[in-house]
Protein backbone atom coordinates (compact mmCIF):
# COMPACT_ATOMS: atom_id res chain seq x y z
CA UNK A 1 0.00 0.00 0.00
CA UNK A 2 1.13 3.50 -0.44
CA UNK A 3 2.94 5.32 2.71
CA UNK A 4 5.65 7.68 4.16
CA UNK A 5 8.39 7.04 6.24
CA UNK A 6 10.50 9.92 7.41
CA UNK A 7 13.30 11.11 10.30
CA UNK A 8 12.14 9.49 13.69
CA UNK A 9 11.93 13.11 16.57
CA UNK A 10 12.73 14.94 18.22
CA UNK A 11 15.33 16.35 15.96
CA UNK A 12 17.02 19.32 17.63
CA UNK A 13 19.81 22.01 16.10
CA UNK A 14 20.83 24.78 17.17
CA UNK A 15 19.77 28.21 15.81
CA UNK A 16 20.88 29.01 12.46
CA UNK A 17 22.09 25.72 11.95
CA UNK A 18 20.77 24.27 8.77
CA UNK A 19 18.33 21.11 8.75
CA UNK A 20 16.92 18.43 6.72
CA UNK A 21 14.39 15.98 8.13
CA UNK A 22 14.01 12.85 5.49
CA UNK A 23 11.16 11.79 3.55
CA UNK A 24 10.47 8.71 1.55
CA UNK A 25 7.00 7.25 0.13
CA UNK A 26 6.00 4.48 -1.13
CA UNK A 27 2.83 5.11 -3.75
CA UNK A 28 1.20 1.87 -5.16
CA UNK A 29 -2.20 3.38 -5.86
CA UNK A 30 -1.01 6.45 -8.27
CA UNK A 31 2.33 6.72 -10.56
CA UNK A 32 2.63 10.35 -9.44
CA UNK A 33 1.21 11.56 -6.17
CA UNK A 34 1.21 15.05 -4.88
CA UNK A 35 3.55 15.34 -2.13
CA UNK A 36 3.24 17.64 0.49
CA UNK A 37 5.18 18.93 4.02
CA UNK A 38 2.15 20.20 7.03
CA UNK A 39 3.42 21.44 10.03
CA UNK A 40 2.37 22.49 13.84
CA UNK A 41 2.76 25.06 15.93
CA UNK A 42 3.20 24.57 19.26
CA UNK A 43 -1.13 25.69 19.79
CA UNK A 44 -1.86 25.96 16.51
CA UNK A 45 -3.74 23.78 13.87
CA UNK A 46 -1.96 21.56 10.81
CA UNK A 47 -1.31 23.75 7.97
CA UNK A 48 0.03 23.12 5.02
CA UNK A 49 3.76 24.79 4.33
CA UNK A 50 4.47 23.44 0.75
CA UNK A 51 3.40 21.39 -2.07
CA UNK A 52 4.81 19.76 -5.18
CA UNK A 53 2.56 18.09 -7.56
CA UNK A 54 4.95 17.67 -10.54
CA UNK A 55 8.35 15.32 -10.04
CA UNK A 56 11.47 17.23 -10.45
CA UNK A 57 10.01 20.39 -9.24
CA UNK A 58 10.97 21.86 -6.35
CA UNK A 59 8.18 23.66 -3.21
CA UNK A 60 9.28 26.37 -0.90
CA UNK A 61 8.14 28.25 1.76
CA UNK A 62 9.07 30.52 4.55
CA UNK A 63 13.15 29.40 3.72
CA UNK A 64 11.89 25.84 3.42
CA UNK A 65 12.06 23.63 0.44
CA UNK A 66 12.10 20.34 -0.46
CA UNK A 67 12.06 18.64 -4.04
CA UNK A 68 10.18 16.04 -5.38
CA UNK A 69 12.62 12.72 -6.59
CA UNK A 70 10.70 10.21 -8.03
CA UNK A 71 14.04 8.24 -8.47
CA UNK A 72 14.76 7.87 -4.88
CA UNK A 73 10.99 8.46 -3.79
CA UNK A 74 12.22 11.09 -1.76
CA UNK A 75 10.75 14.84 -0.78
CA UNK A 76 12.96 16.41 1.81
CA UNK A 77 12.48 18.96 3.60
CA UNK A 78 15.50 21.62 3.64
CA UNK A 79 16.47 24.78 5.36
CA UNK A 80 19.53 26.35 5.49
CA UNK A 81 19.62 28.39 8.76
CA UNK A 82 16.73 27.40 11.40
CA UNK A 83 15.41 29.94 13.92
CA UNK A 84 14.06 29.28 16.89
CA UNK A 85 10.35 29.80 15.57
CA UNK A 86 10.71 27.02 13.06
CA UNK A 87 9.88 24.48 16.15
CA UNK A 88 7.19 22.75 15.21
CA UNK A 89 5.77 19.33 14.20
CA UNK A 90 6.69 18.73 10.58
CA UNK A 91 4.81 16.11 8.82
CA UNK A 92 5.21 14.71 4.95
CA UNK A 93 2.11 13.64 3.14
CA UNK A 94 1.07 11.64 0.28
CA UNK A 95 -1.68 12.62 -2.04
CA UNK A 96 -3.55 9.62 -3.54
CA UNK A 97 -5.98 10.99 -5.95
CA UNK A 98 -8.90 13.06 -6.40
CA UNK A 99 -10.82 12.06 -3.15
CA UNK A 100 -8.30 13.77 -1.30
CA UNK A 101 -6.62 11.08 0.28
CA UNK A 102 -3.41 11.65 2.23
CA UNK A 103 -1.34 9.58 3.81
CA UNK A 104 0.73 11.03 6.20
CA UNK A 105 3.66 10.28 8.39
CA UNK A 106 4.59 9.86 11.99
CA UNK A 107 5.56 13.79 12.27
CA UNK A 108 9.02 14.84 13.16
CA UNK A 109 9.38 17.19 15.83
CA UNK A 110 11.88 19.96 15.54
CA UNK A 111 13.55 22.14 18.39
CA UNK A 112 15.36 24.63 17.47
CA UNK A 113 17.72 25.75 20.61
CA UNK A 114 18.52 29.41 21.04
CA UNK B 1 -11.77 34.11 4.06
CA UNK B 2 -12.94 30.17 5.01
CA UNK B 3 -13.39 29.53 8.48
CA UNK B 4 -13.46 25.87 10.00
CA UNK B 5 -14.63 25.19 13.27
CA UNK B 6 -14.78 21.77 15.60
CA UNK B 7 -16.39 21.15 18.96
CA UNK B 8 -16.41 20.32 21.43
CA UNK B 9 -12.10 20.91 21.96
CA UNK B 10 -11.91 18.35 24.38
CA UNK B 11 -13.83 15.32 25.39
CA UNK B 12 -13.50 12.65 28.21
CA UNK B 13 -15.98 9.86 27.89
CA UNK B 14 -16.59 6.17 29.48
CA UNK B 15 -15.96 3.28 27.23
CA UNK B 16 -19.52 1.90 25.80
CA UNK B 17 -21.03 5.37 25.76
CA UNK B 18 -22.14 7.73 22.79
CA UNK B 19 -20.42 10.02 20.98
CA UNK B 20 -20.92 12.86 18.73
CA UNK B 21 -18.19 15.16 17.31
CA UNK B 22 -18.61 18.06 15.06
CA UNK B 23 -17.25 20.36 12.09
CA UNK B 24 -18.35 23.15 10.21
CA UNK B 25 -17.15 25.23 7.34
CA UNK B 26 -17.67 28.92 7.02
CA UNK B 27 -16.73 30.97 3.49
CA UNK B 28 -16.57 28.37 1.49
CA UNK B 29 -19.49 26.29 -0.67
CA UNK B 30 -19.94 22.80 -1.30
CA UNK B 31 -16.19 21.70 0.07
CA UNK B 32 -14.65 18.77 0.33
CA UNK B 33 -14.73 17.72 3.91
CA UNK B 34 -12.78 15.09 5.67
CA UNK B 35 -12.34 13.39 9.27
CA UNK B 36 -8.83 11.90 10.17
CA UNK B 37 -7.88 10.58 13.68
CA UNK B 38 -4.68 10.44 15.22
CA UNK B 39 -3.35 8.31 17.83
CA UNK B 40 -1.08 9.10 20.44
CA UNK B 41 2.29 8.75 19.12
CA UNK B 42 0.73 7.69 15.66
CA UNK B 43 0.16 8.88 12.38
CA UNK B 44 -2.89 10.91 11.16
CA UNK B 45 -5.50 8.54 9.56
CA UNK B 46 -8.17 9.81 7.16
CA UNK B 47 -11.44 8.20 8.30
CA UNK B 48 -14.18 9.68 6.25
CA UNK B 49 -14.26 12.37 2.81
CA UNK B 50 -17.57 13.85 1.67
CA UNK B 51 -18.32 14.87 -1.84
CA UNK B 52 -21.47 16.58 -1.28
CA UNK B 53 -24.00 16.63 1.36
CA UNK B 54 -26.07 13.82 2.71
CA UNK B 55 -23.28 11.37 1.13
CA UNK B 56 -19.56 9.73 2.96
CA UNK B 57 -17.09 7.78 2.00
CA UNK B 58 -15.86 5.09 4.70
CA UNK B 59 -11.38 5.07 4.30
CA UNK B 60 -10.98 3.41 7.42
CA UNK B 61 -13.40 1.28 9.68
CA UNK B 62 -13.13 2.09 13.13
CA UNK B 63 -16.32 1.08 14.38
CA UNK B 64 -17.19 5.16 13.94
CA UNK B 65 -19.82 6.77 11.44
CA UNK B 66 -19.91 10.03 10.02
CA UNK B 67 -22.43 12.28 8.36
CA UNK B 68 -22.95 15.29 6.56
CA UNK B 69 -27.07 16.76 7.59
CA UNK B 70 -25.46 20.52 5.93
CA UNK B 71 -23.07 21.64 3.07
CA UNK B 72 -21.19 23.31 5.55
CA UNK B 73 -21.39 20.35 8.41
CA UNK B 74 -19.84 17.31 9.17
CA UNK B 75 -20.50 15.12 11.85
CA UNK B 76 -18.26 12.16 13.34
CA UNK B 77 -20.08 9.91 15.85
CA UNK B 78 -20.67 6.36 17.58
CA UNK B 79 -23.17 5.02 19.67
CA UNK B 80 -20.72 2.88 21.70
CA UNK B 81 -16.87 4.16 21.86
CA UNK B 82 -14.02 1.67 22.86
CA UNK B 83 -10.83 2.75 24.66
CA UNK B 84 -9.17 2.16 21.23
CA UNK B 85 -11.48 5.92 19.90
CA UNK B 86 -8.98 7.87 22.51
CA UNK B 87 -6.62 10.34 20.27
CA UNK B 88 -7.15 13.56 18.16
CA UNK B 89 -10.01 14.14 15.67
CA UNK B 90 -9.12 16.50 12.87
CA UNK B 91 -11.89 17.99 10.25
CA UNK B 92 -10.62 19.15 7.43
CA UNK B 93 -11.56 20.52 3.66
CA UNK B 94 -10.35 20.54 0.49
CA UNK B 95 -9.85 23.24 -2.39
CA UNK B 96 -7.86 21.25 -5.04
CA UNK B 97 -5.41 19.48 -3.98
CA UNK B 98 -4.70 21.29 -0.78
CA UNK B 99 -6.10 20.30 2.82
CA UNK B 100 -7.13 22.92 5.67
CA UNK B 101 -7.49 21.46 8.74
CA UNK B 102 -9.71 22.54 12.16
CA UNK B 103 -7.91 22.98 15.10
CA UNK B 104 -9.03 19.60 16.44
CA UNK B 105 -10.70 17.60 19.22
CA UNK B 106 -8.91 15.93 22.04
CA UNK B 107 -10.98 12.78 23.26
CA UNK B 108 -10.08 10.53 26.04
CA UNK B 109 -12.20 7.17 26.79
CA UNK B 110 -11.95 5.51 30.14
Amino acid sequence: GDSVTQTEGPVTVSESESLIINCTYSATSIAYPNLFWYVRYPGEGLQLLLKVITAGQKGSSRGFEATYNKETTSFHLQKASVQESDSAVYYCALGTGNTGKLIFGLGTTLQVQP
Amino acid sequence: AQTIHQWPVAEIKAVGSPLSLGCTIKGKSSPNLYWYWQATGGTLQQLFYSITVGQVESVVQLNLSASRPKDDQFILSTEKLLLSHSGFYLCAWSRGEEQYFGPGTRLTVL
